[in-house]
């Protein structure tokens, strides 16, 4: 059974650019769960998703940031024209229930 | 004030020693989280916990649900426990997590 499996590992963009990051989770789990570490920072959340529906993105800045986790596919974290201060490490977990989060290695963006 | 604080904030020992972190939170939680972050980033679920104690080879975690502390234990470390340990907590009113920022642990051979 294999874990969450993010990719890319690394992406590497231009000011301006768009970047996006997928999330495959674990077989048969139906929660997804985004997260952001910034650099000499903690880790913070993002944005929780269930099959077809975001449930929670409080944690989401409200601009050039989007998720979705499609019936089909993985879930894909979508920053459009992105800034320096996007560079971080983004992981994404997934869990069968709410309690229990298996995290994905991460995709770490460096934005020039 | 952060709403999980752990201690301390980065920690050197000899291989051998004994090593406790701590985790205080201020929220009411349905499960605490242990995680380990390696230097190349990737996260390592070590424990889940609501009450109680729980004991995974050297690692040990245990839970005050009255007193708001955790602590995780290593008994005889290795320098290949050099990592950060970050302690995450689920919070029963509306089931986000929120981390604490992590204890850098460097275990010297």
């Amino acid at each position: 059974n294999a874990g969450v499996m993010q990719n890319p590992r690394h992406l590497v963009r231009r000011r301006g650019q768009e970047a996006r990051l997928r999330c495959s989770p674990m077989k048969g789990h139906s929660h997804v769960y985004w997260y952001r570490q910034l650099p000499e920072e903690g880790l913070k959340f993002m944005v929780y998703l269930q099959k077809e529906n975001i449930i929670d993105e409080s944690g989401m800045p409200k601009e050039r940031f989007s998720a979705e986790f499609p019936k089909e596919g993985p879930s894909i974290l979508r920053i459009q024209q992105v800034v320096r201060g996007d560079s971080a490490a983004y992981f994404c977990a997934s869990s069968g229930t709410r309690d229990t989060q298996y995290f994905g290695p991460g995709t770490r963006l460096t934005v020039l | 004030k952060n709403e999980v604080e752990q201690s301390p904030q980065n920690l050197t020992a000899q291989e051998g020693e004994f090593i406790t972190i701590n985790c205080s939170y201020s929220v009411g939680i349905s499960a605490l989280h242990w995680l380990q972050q390696h230097p190349g980033g990737g996260i390592v679920s070590l424990f889940m916990l609501s009450s109680g104690k729980k004991k995974h080879g050297r690692l040990i975690a245990t839970i005050n649900i009255q007193e708001k502390h955790s602590s995780l234990h290593i008994t005889a470390s290795h320098p290949r426990d050099s990592a950060v340990y970050i302690c995450a907590v689920l919070m029963n009113r509306d089931d986000k997590i929120i981390f604490g920022k992590g204890t850098r642990l460097h275990i010297l051979p």
